[in-house]
């Protein structure tokens, strides 16, 4: 069974830190990787998406991919207190995605 | 990016009632559809997917028959608890993916339907 592994958390920064979120996954064959961002009692929302090994950055946000590994991630630099949410990595499995259970980031001012 | 519009909001019904979700991409072509499930401070746990013109394809554990799925058309599935229970109180989420290109491969999810059974 593929799954997605997320650290529940809290993580707890100050305001202006990076925030570090981390995922693993079982499925070596995944090729495409997501961070979607949720707010409690809403639906996620994409913030990044990323398919190559390395790094891929998008303003504040910086996505991390060791497919060797199996390991992605993702950094929040200058973290504000409205980066406070559930962030969830997700894998595609065939056209679905899978989700991890999320890690609820606080960033205290 | 694109739409996906999902209806009701927020439901409440009664014990043994039936309940109708729908989900709509708004500007574009959605051939596949995905219904997912999400209780307090748990991860999205996906139901099943609905193939436009075509059965429904449910995860392991989801009863078919409780849980139909209709999708008519390539903008419109729907999803309808039948006999609904209090343990079928949770937040229903509908996604939809557009038909090839880079879009194929990233979710656009609707806004979410809180269903309480009472």
């Amino acid at each position: 069974q593929k799954e997605v592994e997320q650290n529940s958390g809290p993580l707890s920064v100050p305001e202006g830190a990076i925030a570090s979120l981390n995922c693993t996954y079982s499925d070596r064959v995944s090729q495409s990787f997501f961070w979607y961002r949720q707010y409690s009692g809403k639906s996620p929302e994409l913030i990044m998406s990323i398919y190559s090994n390395g790094d891929k950055e998008d303003g504040r946000f910086t996505a991390q991919l060791n497919k060797a590994s199996q390991y992605v991630s993702l950094l929040i630099r200058d973290s504000q207190p409205s980066d406070s949410a559930t962030y969830l990595c997700a894998v595609r499995a065939g056209t679905a995605l899978i989700f991890g259970k999320g890690t609820t980031l606080s960033v205290s001012s | 990016g694109a739409v996906v519009s999902q209806h009701p909001s927020w439901v409440i019904c009664k014990s043994g009632t039936s309940v109708k979700i729908e989900c709509r991409s708004l500007d574009f072509q959605a051939t596949t559809m995905f219904w997912y499930r999400q209780f307090p401070k748990q991860s999205l746990m996906l139901m099943a997917t609905s193939n436009e013109g075509s059965k429904a394809t449910y995860e392991q554990g989801v009863e078919k028959d409780k849980f139909l799925i209709n999708h008519a058309s390539l903008t419109l599935s729907t999803l309808t608890v039948t006999s609904a229970h209090p343990e079928d109180s949770s937040f229903y989420i509908c996604s939809a993916g557009r038909t090839g290109g880079f879009l194929n491969t990233e979710a656009f999810f609707g806004q979410g339907t809180r269903l309480t059974v009472v």
